[in-house]
């Protein structure tokens, strides 16, 4: 069974376009992680949130926790936006934290 | 800004030799972390380490892997015998300790192993 949802897999868009990326969740706490991966691998966090809306830049992040769902928004998309896009739930067992992540989602920004 | 290190940034290994990765977590993080991805496919949990112990590992992290701090500052994920399987993008994450719930983990460049 898969803990952490994302929708859709793949997406490509024209640059200029909104993007929405969504993240469904049935196990973990009250925070969300976002996550970028680049094409050579490396992961950058973009988000942590447990509640609302949180903006950078371009990037909103917006987490509905009764639902258990989470959305990322890229506004004024940009061909450097392409990357993988993985959301992550932090769940605790025994005292231990550790991620659950999503499959990720690629998004190609095409110019 | 203190980022998480790791390195090498690529190994490439026989198959049944011995690899060591090393990370090198933010300084007043106390929480460590090993995931791996292997490629095409989602990442996943090995093993998290405090207070010089392994505080939880997934069923992926058997006898073949340890980790270790040997000296404060580095986190090291040794794989004693290789397998063509092991080959992934192994990624090092730490976290402080300020809020347990809801603080946010780190994560180094990853290095990609790959065994022949």
């Amino acid at each position: 069974k898969n803990e952490v949802e994302q929708s859709p897999q793949n997406l490509t868009a024209q640059e200029g376009e909104f993007i929405t990326i969504n993240c469904s969740y049935s196990v973990g706490i009250s925070a969300l992680h976002w996550l970028q991966q680049h094409p050579g691998g490396g992961i950058v966090s973009l988000f942590m949130l447990s509640s609302g809306k949180k903006k950078h830049g371009r990037l909103i992040a917006t987490i509905n926790i009764q639902e258990k769902h989470s959305s990322l928004h890229i506004t004024a998309s940009h061909p450097r936006d392409s990357a993988v896009y993985i959301c992550a739930v932090p769940l605790i067992i025994q005292g231990a934290q550790k991620l659950v992540f999503g499959q990720g989602t690629r998004l190609t920004i095409n110019p | 800004e203190p980022e998480v290190t790791q390195t090498p940034s690529h190994q490439v290994t026989q198959m049944g030799q011995e690899v060591i990765l090393r990370c090198v977590p933010i300084s007043n993080h106390l929480y460590f972390y090993w995931y791996r991805q292997i490629l095409g496919q989602k990442v996943e949990f090995l093993v998290s380490f405090y207070n010089n112990e392994i505080s939880e590992k997934s069923e992926i992290f058997d006898d073949q892997f340890s980790v270790e701090r040997p000296d404060g500052s580095n986190f090291t994920l040794k794989i004693r015998s290789t397998k063509l399987e092991d080959s992934a993008m192994y990624f090092c994450a730490s976290r402080d300790r300020l809020t347990y719930y809801n603080n946010e983990q780190f994560f180094g460049p990853g290095t990609r192993l790959t065994v022949l």
